[in-house]
């Protein structure tokens, strides 16, 4: 069974560029979390859809992330203008299941500097 | 409101050592308690989980045991490894759907 894809794994950017991340779930699975992971701390959940309608995204700073899920399927997050301390990791889950004992399989995740 | 503590790091350990990784949790309602690992250079994953007071969640060797009366979830483990070497996050799911996870604790352990 193929794992959560991301990409990039890596990028860098100047402040005020915008920048998107790609994700890939695991095939059959309705639900999928964005994370963003500053260095030192825990993940932070972002956004949560559960097919393709937001359940959550009541931590995402909407005036510059952006984030869609259109088929269901593989997601984008953006964030547009970037600020020096959206350098982070961006963590893309998913499960099978909406509820909050289920599962979430991680993928690699993708490692954003702004410089 | 929800959050976890878990106790800071690094940890450093010789093989064969006892573990505990303490953590405690504030939350509303009656949440799911997990703890994930993520070793050297892989991505996170569930390493164990229980959705219930009282409830004992087991794998690898690694225990943890719901307390809701301490609001705890320590890992523990008898005898650690080498392998064991990795950064260990407790996480608290709640009714919402929403997730929230500690700083991590770094763990190493030296043969």
């Amino acid at each position: 069974e193929a794992g959560v894809a991301q990409s990039p794994r890596y990028k860098i950017i100047e402040k005020r560029q915008s920048v998107a991340f790609w994700c890939n779930p695991i095939s059959g699975h309705a639900t999928l979390y964005w994370y963003q992971q500053i260095l030192g701390q825990g993940p932070k959940l972002l956004i949560q859809f559960q097919n393709n309608g937001v359940v959550d995204d009541s931590q995402l700073p909407k005036d510059r992330f952006s984030a869609e899920r259109l088929k269901g399927v593989d997601s984008t997050l953006k964030i547009q203008p970037a600020k020096l301390e959206d350098s982070a990791v961006y963590l893309c889950a998913s499960s099978s299941g909406l509820a909050a004992t289920y599962e979430q399989y991680f993928g690699p995740g993708t490692r954003l500097t702004v410089t | 409101g929800n959050s976890v503590t878990q106790m800071e790091g690094p940890v450093t350990l010789s093989e064969e050592a006892f573990l505990t990784i303490n953590c405690t949790y504030t939350a509303t309602g009656y949440p799911s308690l997990f703890w994930y690992v993520q070793y050297p250079g892989e991505g996170l994953q569930l390493l164990l989980k229980a959705t219930k007071a009282d409830d004992k969640g087991s794998n690898k060797g690694f225990e943890a045991t719901y307390r809701k009366e301490t609001t705890s979830f320590h890992l523990e483990k008898g005898s650690v490894q080498v392998s064991d070497s990795a950064v260990y996050f407790c996480a608290l799911g709640n009714t919402g759907n929403q997730f929230y996870f500690g700083t991590g604790t770094s763990l190493t352990v030296i043969p």
